[in-house]
């Protein structure tokens, strides 16, 4: 079946550091693909989304590339703060046969950012 | 901006009793999801409806938990009678099924303890 792999945390990186979160897929049809932020306390956020090959979803510094010959869609900032940390999940919705609109999520990866 | 909106946001009680949680949808959204959080399981589907007709809860406990949408502005999750790996955070979730663009917004989230 569909799933999604991230990189397993804590990541833990100074301010102002370069950040890269790890995403790959597997599915078998063509899916969209979504980066969601949780904050302490709160529920997902969406940060960035991709619907097609070559695609590039940005948003708050932050970008990922859908990438379908390498099956990845790695989140990517140049420049970290301390507001960032946070939980961040990589997922995947796949249109397939019965186009429920349901997301694979990945296990999630702790960004700890430190002054 | 619109958000999903889930009540009670912190549920306390005592095994074998009954929990409600409850959702309000963004208007207009046609499809609506329930997932539970925990620290060991991450991130799981619990059961989904499309224009309130349930179309999966594979990922409940059918023994304890129900799921419903009396109409199109509420969503119900019920667990009777609760026991305490239940405790959780469940998330209501609802979404526009318009491929390829098909993010889910999720509420803030119950914290629920069954003691």
């Amino acid at each position: 079946g569909d799933s999604v792999t991230q990189m397993e945390g804590p990541v833990t990186l100074s301010e102002e550091a370069f950040l890269t979160i790890n995403c790959t897929y597997t599915a078998t049809g063509y899916p969209s693909l979504f980066w969601y932020v949780q904050y302490p306390g709160e529920g997902l956020q969406l940060l960035l989304k991709a619907t097609k090959a070559d695609d590039k979803g940005s948003n708050k510094g932050f970008e990922a590339t859908y990438r379908k010959e390498t099956t990845s869609f790695h989140l990517e900032k140049g420049s970290v703060q301390v507001s960032d940390s946070a939980v961040y999940f990589c997922a995947l919705s796949d249109r397939g046969s019965s186009n429920t609109g349901k997301l694979i999520f990945g296990q999630g990866t702790t960004l700890q950012v430190k002054p | 901006d619109a958000r999903v909106t889930q009540t009670p946001r912190h549920k306390v009680t005592e095994m074998g009793q009954e929990v409600t949680m409850r959702c309000q949808p963004i208007l207009g959204h046609n499809t609506v999801f329930w997932y539970r959080q925990t620290m060991m399981q991450g991130l799981e589907l619990l059961a989904y409806f499309r224009n309130r007709a349930p179309l999966d809860d594979s990922g409940m406990p059918k023994d304890r938990f129900s799921a419903e949408m009396p109409d199109a502005t509420l969503a119900t999750l019920k667990i009777q009678p609760s026991e305490p790996r239940d405790s959780a955070v469940y998330f209501c979730a609802s979404g526009l099924l318009n491929w390829p663009n098909m993010p889910q917004h999720f509420g803030d989230g119950t914290r629920l303890s069954i003691l």
